[in-house]
């Protein structure tokens, strides 16, 4: 079974909109950690954020924020007043404590428009 | 310098050909991974090593193996390309502790004709 969720295959925006972006996961570990990366036109993975499943606390980088609602399984991503330097595929991963695999999301591939 | 460097970073091959991609990493970490990536499926684990004598098969390694030749050392080969093979390949280390957070490579682009 899936394990990471992200359903939106695509999303268009025009510069300066928000864009947010859902991941969905599974998992039976109580102790787990939940991961965001971006992979820009130029293919490397860039790490954004890790988020433990202790902590739900709302996350704010800059325009970059993160919303964990384990009541949900949700670690949804919100890019604020958006660039065109934000095109880019964005995946979600989870690891869970006794594996210390992760497991990728299928991605979402954002492209915002000057 | 990089910390996970990957070579080659581009390839194009042949069917029934034998490839090598290479991994070194200068983090210090024990703990190595290859995966690949394939449109529409994100990425997918291919192999890990937890030390140099511990080797394990991730969820698609059927036509690969792989070799720990040191602790910053991990490669992957395909003894026989074929052109399904083609895709995106990333190596990636992390260490012991908690969190699991993975450092990756620039990736390898292998074409399989």
């Amino acid at each position: 079974a899936q394990k990471v969720t992200q359903a939106q295959t695509e999303i268009s925006v025009v510069e300066k909109e928000d864009v947010t972006l859902d991941c969905v996961y599974e998992t039976r570990d109580t102790t787990y950690y939940l991961f965001w990366y971006k992979q820009p036109p130029s293919g490397e993975l860039v790490f954004l954020i890790r988020r433990n499943s202790f902590d739900e606390q709302n996350e704010i980088s800059g325009r970059y924020s993160w919303n964990f609602q384990k009541s949900t399984s949700s670690f949804n991503f919100t890019i604020t007043a958006s660039q065109v330097v934000d095109s880019a595929v964005y995946f979600c991963a989870l690891s869970e404590a006794n594996d210390y695999k992760l497991s990728f999301g299928a991605g979402t591939t954002v492209t915002v428009r000057a | 310098d990089a910390d996970v460097t990957q070579t080659p970073r581009n390839r194009i091959t042949k069917t029934g050909k034998r490839i090598m991609l290479e991994c070194s990493q200068t983090k210090g970490h024990d703990r190595m991974y290859w995966y690949r990536q394939d449109p529409g499926l994100g990425l997918r684990l291919i192999y890990y090593s937890f030390d140099v004598k511990d080797i394990n098969k991730g969820e698609i390694s059927d036509g690969y193996s792989v070799s720990r030749q040191a602790q910053a050392k991990f490669s992957l080969s395909l003894e026989s390309a074929i052109p399904n093979q083609t895709a995106l390949y990333f190596c990636a280390t992390s260490d012991w502790t908690g969190g699991n957070e993975q450092f990756f490579g620039p990736g390898t682009r292998l074409t399989v004709l």
